[in-house]
């Protein structure tokens, strides 16, 4: 069974504190993804990894940094925290190939501060 | 750009009677839709994909959806709903011209509610 873990599904943080939210799947997928989810905007593609080390903005990158230095596991960096970075955050991952569909993770909900 | 367009923020359904949820898109090439929903406090989990071939596809817990090129939808559907069906749905298209992340492109999103 496929699988997508990230390594809190809380988590309470102040404003200016540096966050860590970690995503790892057991896939061997080459693609990775950071959304975040707010109401009534769906999800919104943060960053995204096509490799190890390799790494894309996406839609709203600014505050936000990224690092993959496992084929596994998908780092998003929030370094400064603000508080309208609340939001829930989602990791996926998917296989090349074009008509594969994304597998998620079961999200983080962070809270600022 | 390509985009995807979910007309109805909520959509209520009596347990028992067919449901269908909206989604229209725009892309450049030749889609491929995903459907995916999310239960509460829980991510994403597929349901079904469009990639070519047979307009109507089915996919898991009983649903389908049917793809219409001439309208750009790709409505989900269930002939009897389910009280355990109540979820967040999302449309996503696939531009295939497209290479990058950003290929990927999710709806706002539909809260269906089926009610006993």
């Amino acid at each position: 069974d496929v699988k997508v873990t990230q390594s809190s599904r809380y988590l309470v943080k102040r404003t200016g504190e540096k966050v860590f939210l970690e995503c790892v799947q057991d896939m061997d997928h080459e693609n990775m993804f950071w959304y975040r989810q707010d109401p009534g905007l769906g999800l919104r593609l943060i960053y995204f990894s096509y490799d190890v080390k390799m790494k894309e903005k996406g839609d709203i990158p600014e505050g936000y940094s990224v690092s993959r230095e496992k084929k596994e596991r998908f780092s998003l960096i929030l370094e400064s925290a603000s508080t309208n970075q609340t939001s829930m955050y989602l990791c996926a991952s998917r296989g090349t190939g074009v008509i594969n569909e994304q597998f998620f993770g079961p999200g983080t909900r962070l809270t600022v501060l | 750009a390509q985009s995807v367009a979910q007309p109805e923020d909520q959509v209520n359904v009596a347990e028992g009677n067919p449901l269908t949820v909206k989604c229209t898109y725009s892309v450049s090439g030749n889609p491929y839709l995903f459907w995916y929903v999310q239960y509460p406090n829980r991510g994403l989990q597929f349901l079904l994909k469009y990639i070519t071939g047979d307009n109507l596809v089915k996919g898991s817990y009983g649903f389908e959806a049917e793809f219409n090129k001439s309208q750009t939808s790709f409505h989900l559907k269930k002939p009897s709903a389910l009280v355990s069906d109540s979820a967040l749905y999302f449309c996503a298209v696939r531009d295939r011209s497209l290479r990058g992340g950003q290929n990927f492109v999710f709806g706002p999103g539909t809260r269906l509610s089926v009610l006993p």
